[in-house]
């Protein structure tokens, strides 16, 4: 059964800091992983998906990696602003239905 | 740019009464999906529907839940006979391609709070 670990579970950085959220997955056999963010309340927003074939997807200030044989995806953001404040999450797509992390609530701080 | 819209934002109901939460789909996506989020967990997978049947579901999606896509643009989630612990965010979501592939797109969410 696949299982989700995103760490850490909140994080708080001063503007303009570039940081890394991380997420762990146990079962390498994915077809796909996606980043979103959720703001307080609302719905999830997609930042980026990579395909299993992939190793990377950038977006702007954002970029993701895959490493299917470790279990890791990190997400990094450059040069954090305030805007940025919401929580993080990563979700697998396999062989059984889409598996969520908790989440990494990030915070920003003017 | 094309967005998966849920109506209602929010809806207070009484323990026992049915509801009816409202998706509409990014228009060329072919999956269509009903997650659920209670306050402070994880989101939850409840329903993947394809091809006008249900494809997958889990087992929080007991006799109490069904799905209809009633016409070619509307997805539905009813709830009968709603509990206490049905209180929470409903999320739509809709991909083209499904899970192996796809983008998946959420809508803003239904927050159902069950007095």
């Amino acid at each position: 059964k696949q299982e989700v670990t995103q760490i850490p579970a909140a994080l708080s950085v001063p503007e303009g800091e570039n940081l890394v959220l991380n997420c762990s997955f146990t079962d390498s056999a994915i077809y796909n992983l996606q980043w979103f963010r959720q703001d307080p309340g609302k719905g999830l927003t997609s930042l980026l998906l990579i395909q299993s074939s992939q190793r990377e997807q950038t977006s702007g200030r954002l970029n993701a990696s895959l490493d299917k044989s470790s279990g890791r995806s990190t997400l990094y953001i450059a040069a954090s602003q305030p805007g940025d404040s919401a929580t993080y999450l990563c979700v697998l797509g396999g062989s059984e239905k889409l598996v969520f992390g908790k989440g990494t609530k990030l915070t920003v701080n003017p | 740019e094309p967005e998966v819209t849920q109506t209602p934002s929010h809806q207070v109901t009484q323990m026992g009464q049915e509801v009816i939460l409202r998706c509409v789909p990014i228009s060329n996506h072919l999956y269509f999906y009903w997650y659920r989020q209670i306050l402070g967990q994880k989101v939850e997978f409840l329903v993947s529907f394809y091809n006008n049947e249900i494809s997958e579901k889990s087992e929080i999606f007991d006799d109490q839940f069904s799905v209809e896509r009633p016409d070619g643009s509307n997805f539905t989630l009813k709830i009968r006979s709603t509990k206490l612990e049905d209180s929470a965010m409903y999320f739509c979501a809709s991909n083209r391609q499904g899970r192996r592939t796809g983008e998946l797109f959420f809508g803003e969410g239904s927050r159902l709070t069950v007095l």
